[in-house]
């Protein structure tokens, strides 16, 4: 799996969007980025994954550079209830073991 | 309302003492996984379950036994616990399977266990 480099931390004001940097730079041509957040000792929760085009759900939107060597997580209206630690995660789509694993991440603190 | 489903949540035990915590899920998820996550480790995976009665060891699997008899469940147990196993306790699963890859996890809320 490439490596991710994120900010430690940021903030956001409530009700504005909330832009959260990830570095892939060593990222292969089968590897998608996956975003998942974990509220404190709540269990993770998948946000968004993409490999080439920008996508979008209802929670957020996901923006890859050309080069796919970095993305943006957009949380378009930030709440306080999406205070939370956020991981980018840069694998290949398998049918396996599927493990996740999780670095220091960003923890994004909403304020009101 | 889809989701995964862990009992208990909170859990204080004593050494030696069998426990057992249920895993359920509610998606039809052929795959099913435990991790374990502690302060500076991270997540780290314990057994998964491709499919009914097929399971695998992760990376830290010593000390656990798990089964998948159902679809549905996936209890993990522990047969002797020890103080090194207090942790925080997640299940998950996901869709795709070997027709094709998958691209989310959904995890339970978590158990917190003790072993003193």
């Amino acid at each position: 799996d490439a490596k991710t480099t994120q900010p430690p931390s940021m903030d956001c004001a409530e009700g504005r969007a909330a832009n959260l940097p990830c570095n892939h730079s060593t990222i292969s041509g089968n590897e998608y980025v996956y975003w998942y957040r974990q509220i404190h000792s709540q269990g993770p929760q998948y946000i968004i994954h993409g490999l080439k085009n920008n996508e979008t759900n209802e929670m957020a939107s996901l923006i890859i550079t050309e080069d796919r060597k970095s993305s943006t997580l957009i949380l378009p209206h930030a709440t306080l209830r999406d205070t939370a630690v956020y991981y980018c995660i840069v694998r290949v789509a398998d049918t396996g073991r599927r493990a996740l694993t999780f670095g220091s991440g960003t923890r994004l603190q909403v304020q009101p | 309302e889809a989701q995964v489903t862990q009992n208990p949540r909170y859990l204080i035990t004593v050494t030696g003492k069998k426990l057992t915590v249920t895993c359920s899920q509610n998606m039809n998820h052929e795959y099913m996984s435990w991790y374990r996550q502690d302060p500076g480790l991270g997540l780290r995976q314990i057994y998964y379950s491709m499919n009914v009665e097929v399971t695998d060891k992760g990376d830290v699997p010593e000390g656990y036994k798990v089964s998948r008899k159902e679809k549905r469940n996936f209890p993990l147990i522990l047969e002797s616990p020890s103080p090194n196993q207090t942790s925080l306790y997640f299940c998950a699963s996901s869709g795709g399977g070997l027709a094709g890859p998958s691209y989310e996890q959904y995890f339970g809320p978590g158990t917190r266990l003790t072993v003193t």
